[in-house]
């Protein structure tokens, strides 16, 4: 089993729609999260941290579930720029950065 | 370009040929990473450094695989007689360290290797 798994998807989705993704990870020493997003052949990119409370960016939410050891994004009004490969990514407190293998979006006009 | 940046872009090799690959980090950034990317995966630990000191190398990196980062500063990542096996994108990432692990990692465009 995979210490940082996710839906690969894909999900294809309309323009203008919700969709969530989720991450779960195995590692209970597992001290802070995050979500990068990786275009095709591009390097990953930070999109947000996912704090114990939640927390929103725009049309992005980011929940932490630590009792579970789950991690959801949510895209609200799903842009066609949205379409993209979405990496969980786990750090423990030494630094060590463990990535999810991505779920795949496609957001359709 | 104040990035990272990654040399060379592409490398195609044959099996058995060494190779080595640079990354030079965002400039104030201490912590500098490797990692090893396949298509349809997620980016796979290798190695991190925190200024000059190499803190952690993943069990999955075999001996042919070596990285320094002599003065803190750039880093090179050898692979020593390569296989098919090693064929992927070789990503590099750097990082203001000491912040348990909460700190944000900006990546650099990779290195594609293709070994024949």
């Amino acid at each position: 089993r995979k210490e940082v798994e996710q839906d690969p998807g894909p999900f294809n989705v309309p323009e203008g729609a919700t969709v969530a993704f989720n991450c779960t990870y195995s590692n209970s020493a597992s001290q802070s999260f995050f979500w990068y997003r990786q275009d095709c052949r591009k390097e990953p990119k930070l999109l947000m941290s996912v704090y114990s409370s939640g927390n929103e960016d725009g049309r992005f939410t980011a929940q932490l579930n630590r009792a579970s050891q789950y991690i959801s994004l949510l895209i609200r009004d799903s842009k066609l720029s949205d379409s993209a490969t979405y990496l969980c990514v786990v750090n423990t407190n030494a630094g060590k950065s463990t990535f999810g293998d991505g779920t795949t979006l496609t957001v359709k006009p | 370009d104040t990035g990272v940046s990654q040399n060379p872009r592409h490398k195609i090799t044959k099996r058995g040929q060494n190779v080595t690959f640079r990354c030079d980090p965002i400039s104030e950034h201490n912590r500098l990473y490797w990692y090893r990317q396949t298509l349809g995966q997620g980016p796979e630990f290798l190695t991190y450094f925190q200024n000059e000191a190499q803190l952690e190398k993943s069990r999955l990196l075999s001996d042919r695989f070596s990285a320094e980062r002599p003065k803190g500063s750039f880093s090179t990542l050898e692979i020593q007689r390569t296989e098919q096996g090693d064929s992927a994108m070789y990503l590099c990432a750097s990082s203001v360290g000491n912040t348990g692990g909460k700190e944000t990692q900006y990546f650099g465009p990779g290195t594609r290797l293709l070994v024949l």
